[in-house]
């Protein structure tokens, strides 16, 4: 266990739906971090969050939306998607942004139909 | 723009061999870099990070090599137990101050009993 944790594990959607997903972590970090992972293609960034304030967004469509309440949790809020959305959708966090280590959760395999 | 490559894609060794897996990056000017360990279904496991004024590191069967001006890593497996079977990614940091880990596509490694 990396003390991070991510729900649901799974989740099957059509493009008409809203969902979300959820990180939370209990190891006193205050950076978090959503990444994607698709089939075939190496790990993409998408939010950093530092401190509930978003300091990156590596040209995400609008379609995803993060939202970070406070430093222990970070959702990632899903509406209209595409088949190509279809991913491997990780969480991580570190002590800092410019501290090294991030420790990740198991993911969310998400399903778009 | 930094791109990270990791060759073999695949690879299946007996188990007991001794293995090295590559990761090369375009940009010599990182951070630093470090390897994962990803099983099926779970999250991303550090496994080694190199500062970029450092040229390796290890930990138990693990030694990890850098050679920045080569644009090269090499993460060196020694006595390979089934259990290492996993796929292994190596991930670049371009700056102290940006928390954006470039990825390669992984290494995925088989160990047969």
């Amino acid at each position: 266990e990396t003390g991070v944790t991510q729900t649901p594990r799974h989740l099957v959607m059509g493009m008409t739906n809203k969902k979300s997903l959820k990180c939370e972590q209990h190891l006193g970090h205050n950076a978090m971090y959503w990444y994607k992972q698709s089939a075939k293609k190496p790990l993409e960034l998408m939010f950093v969050y530092s401190l509930e304030e978003r300091v990156e967004n590596n040209s995400v469509p609008s379609r995803f939306s993060p939202e970070c309440p406070n430093s222990s949790h970070l959702f990632l809020h899903l509406h209209t998607l595409q088949p190509e959305d279809s991913a491997l959708y990780l969480c991580a966090s570190s002590q800092r942004v410019t501290k090294n280590i991030q420790y990740f959760g198991a993911g969310t395999r998400l399903s778009v139909l | 723009k930094q791109e990270v490559t990791q060759i073999p894609a695949a690879l299946s060794v007996p188990e007991g061999e001794n293995l090295v897996l590559n990761c090369s990056f375009t940009d010599s000017a990182i951070y630093n870099l470090q390897w994962f360990r990803q099983d099926p279904g779970k999250g991303l496991t550090s496994l080694l990070l190199i500062q970029s004024s450092q040229r390796e590191q290890t930990s138990g069967r693990l030694n990890a090599s850098l050679d920045k001006s080569s644009g090269r890593s090499t993460l060196y497996i020694a006595a390979s137990q089934p259990g290492d079977s996993a796929t292994y990614l190596c991930a670049v940091r371009r700056t102290r101050s940006q928390g954006n880990l470039i990825f390669g596509k992984g290494t995925k490694l088989s160990v047969k009993p």
